[in-house]
C-alpha cells in the first residue's frame, strides 16, 4: 500500500535550473494538491488539482507549473530555480468523497544554491 | 496576515498527563478543522477534524474542542504517551469547493517518559 509517493527525496538546484518533482498516488484520489513548507511556517498550497485535465493555482504558485494527464500522476514543475523556492515540498491527494481529509506524501527538500 | 495561529511553538508534557495544544484562527468563513501529526522526515497524517457546526469530536485519546465565538479551537491528548511526540498543526477550510486548507505554523509536542 504505498499511498503518496514523492521523488526525489533531495534535491540541490542551481539557480536557473529547471527540474520537476515527481508525486504519484495508488488510491484513485481525484483530488491532488502541493504544498510547500519554509521554516517556522505552516504549508502553504501551491497548485491544485480536481481530476485529470483540471489544475488551479493556490496561495504561492509564481514559478511553479502543473498538469494533470492522469489519475494517478501530478508533477511539479519549477521554470527557473530561484533561492526563495528552497523549501520542503508536500503533495497530498484525497477520495471526492472524504471531504477535507488530504493525505500526504514524505516529502521532497529541496535546496537552490 | 496569518488566518490560523498556533501561538505556542513548543510543548512539553509528562507521560500519562494531559496535553493540550491551542489553535486560534480569524476568517470567520472557515467551517472545517483538521489537526494534523509531522514526524521528522515525514509527511503530515491527518488526526481528528471538526465541523463548525459541532463544539466537541472524540476519537480514541484524541479530543478536539471547537468556540466558535471565540475563534478558538484545542486539541486535548490523554493520556499522553512518548509516541506523540511530533509537530502539531492546525488547519482550516472554507465552505465551499476550494481545496486550500490554511495552516498554522505548528506547535512541537514532547511527551517525556
Amino acid at each position: 500500500n504505498a499511498g503518496v509517493t514523492q521523488t526525489p527525496k533531495f534535491q540541490v538546484l542551481k539557480t536557473g535550473q529547471s527540474m520537476t518533482l515527481q508525486c504519484a498516488q495508488d488510491m484513485n484520489h481525484e483530488y491532488m494538491s502541493w504544498y510547500r513548507q519554509d521554516p517556522g511556517m505552516g504549508l502553504r498550497l501551491i497548485h491544485y488539482s480536481v481530476g485529470a485535465g483540471i489544475t488551479d493555482q493556490g496561495e504561492v504558485p509564481n514559478g511553479y507549473n502543473v498538469s494533470r494527464s492522469t489519475t494517478e500522476d501530478f508533477p511539479l514543475r519549477l521554470l527557473s530555480a530561484a533561492p526563495s523556492q528552497t523549501s520542503v515540498y508536500f503533495c497530498a491527494s484525497r477520495p471526492s468523497l472524504a471531504k477535507n481529509i488530504q493525505y500526504f506524501g514524505a516529502g521532497t527538500r529541496l535546496s537552490v544554491l | 496576515d496569518q488566518q490560523v495561529k498556533q501561538n505556542s511553538p513548543s510543548l512539553s508534557v509528562q507521560e500519562g498527563r494531559i496535553s493540550i495544544l491551542n489553535c486560534d484562527y480569524t476568517n470567520s468563513m472557515f467551517d472545517y478543522f483538521l489537526w494534523y501529526k509531522k514526524y521528522p522526515a515525514e509527511g503530515p497524517t491527518f488526526l481528528i477534524s471538526i465541523s463548525s457546526i459541532k463544539d466537541k469530536n472524540e476519537d480514541g485519546r484524541f479530543t478536539v474542542f471547537l468556540n466558535k465565538s471565540a475563534k478558538h479551537l484545542s486539541l486535548h491528548i490523554v493520556p499522553s504517551q512518548p509516541g506523540d511526540s511530533a509537530v502539531y498543526f492546525c488547519a482550516a477550510k472554507e465552505e465551499g469547493g476550494s481545496e486550500k486548507l490554511v495552516f498554522g505554523k505548528g506547535t512541537k509536542l514532547t511527551v517525556n517518559p
